[in-house]
């Protein structure tokens, strides 16, 4: 089983749509959760940390279920701007190691 | 004013040669890593440097060496270099330990490495 498994996509979905992205992870000592965007040919970008309470920024909402072992992000009325690939990171706070998910990869379309 | 920058952008050599990628970031940040990012996109630890210090050296041919004279500062450095070492590389750097954003991670805009 992978340390961190997202839906390998891609995800075409119409412009304005509500998009949502599911990660899993398998240690369950993980302490910090992040969500991070790469465009074609470009670096990661932070996007959200995720915190144990959910959190929002603007169409963003990151969800964590420490229980289930999982974290979601949901974007609201889409853009064609979001179109990139949307990583999954988990770190156990023992190290300075993070863990990547493959990531998934989003198509807006207009 | 870029936070973390890496030189060259693309780097294109033949098999067998030596080369250097290197990387500095004015974040101010203790920790530095190296990531290589295959043709299938999936991003790979190789190394991490905490003040100075080798934190994080992953399973990767001893070919690949970095170095870091200061904690601004992270380069890498492959010898013998074969077509399999191929990718992009990245750059990052993350805070000190103990602050909330500790494991944040800030990448520079990599560097293309073909080898021909």
């Amino acid at each position: 089983r992978k340390e961190v498994e997202q839906d390998p996509g891609p995800f075409n979905v119409p412009e304005g749509a509500t998009v949502a992205f599911n990660c899993t992870y398998s240690n369950s000592a993980s302490q910090s959760f992040f969500w991070y965007r790469q465009d074609c040919r470009k670096e990661p970008k932070l996007l959200m940390s995720v915190y144990s309470s959910g959190n929002e920024d603007g169409r963003f909402t990151a969800q964590l279920n420490r229980a289930s072992q999982y974290i979601s992000l949901l974007i609201r009325d889409s853009k064609l701007s979001d179109s990139a690939t949307y990583l999954c990171v988990v770190n156990l706070d023992s190290n300075y190691q993070l863990i990547w998910g493959a990531g998934t990869k989003l198509i807006i379309k207009p | 004013d870029t936070a973390v920058s890496q030189t060259p952008k693309y780097l294109v050599t033949q098999m067998g040669n030596d080369k250097s990628i290197k990387c500095e970031q004015n974040l101010g940040h203790d920790t530095m890593y190296w990531y290589k990012q295959d043709s299938k996109k999936f991003l790979k630890i190789m190394f991490s440097y905490n003040n100075k210090e080798l934190i994080i050296n992953e399973t990767v041919p001893n070919r690949f060496s970095p170095k870091s004279p200061d904690k601004a500062h992270l380069n890498l450095h492959i010898n013998s270099l074969e077509l399999g070492d191929s990718a992009v590389y990245f750059c990052a750097s993350s805070p000190h330990r103990g602050t909330g954003a500790s494991y944040e991670q800030y990448f520079g805009p990599g560097t293309r490495l073909t080898v021909t």
